[in-house]
């Protein structure tokens, strides 16, 4: 099955620890994402990569990290520098990152720092 | 700034209804709009799109409508069922998303 996996699915974490979510992708996509979602807010743009080791900042890159070594994969680090990082992660994957190509997401992560 | 805005956040509605759900945009450039939904403690899937030469695209029970002059698109779910109960997000070009509509549609 073709798909987006992301792991693990709840995460506690103690303020002041840097910590990675996992994601990968079998659908052989270029491009890759990370977004977080808060209550009552839409899907908000960290990173995004459109080719292998090529990444860029999207809106509230600020505290985060990504790394994209391999096709599949594109871990996202939460460093202790991120003021609010407990919230709801989603990775997304598509064939390219033109304004047509639709994202496939993956089921989230929900971080809590405690 | 929100280039994209879903200024409702509930909508509820009786099963077998219509179910509108409304997003407007700020920038008149975009040319592709998407909307995806959401169940809890899942990641969004993409469900319909429309392009702006159009002002109509249908799937099924799901059309989107684009009014290019008033920067707004609707959603419309006919008929409304209750496994259509989920959030609703509006997207624009450039990973940009509305904040979403949470709609409940009662047997």
């Amino acid at each position: 099955d073709g798909g987006i996996t992301q792991s693990p699915k709840y995460l506690f974490r103690k303020e002041g620890q840097n910590v990675t979510l996992s994601c990968e992708q079998n659908l052989n996509h270029d491009a890759m994402y990370w977004y977080r979602q808060d209550p009552g807010q839409g899907l908000r743009l960290i990173y995004y990569s459109q080719i292998v080791n090529d990444f860029q900042k999207g809106d509230i890159a600020e505290g985060y990290s990504v790394s994209r070594e391999k096709k599949e994969s594109f871990p996202l680090t939460v460093t202790s520098a991120q003021k609010n990082p407990t919230a709801f992660y989603l990775c997304a994957s598509s064939m390219t990152t033109g304004v047509r190509s639709e994202q496939f997401f993956g089921p989230g992560t929900r971080l809590t720092v405690l | 700034d929100q280039q994209v805005k879903q200024n409702s956040p509930s909508l509820s509605v009786q099963e077998g209804r219509i179910s509108i759900l409304n997003c407007d945009y700020t920038n008149s450039m975009f040319d592709y709009f998407l909307w995806y939904k959401k169940y809890p403690a899942e990641g969004p899937t993409f469900l319909i799109s429309i392009s702006s030469i159009k002002d109509k695209n249908e799937d099924g029970r799901f059309t989107v409508f684009l009014n290019k002059s008033a920067k707004h698109l609707s959603l419309h779910i006919v008929p409304s069922q209750p496994g259509d109960s989920a959030v609703y997000f509006c997207a624009l070009p450039g990973m940009r998303f509305g904040a979403g509509t949470r709609l409940t549609v009662k047997p």
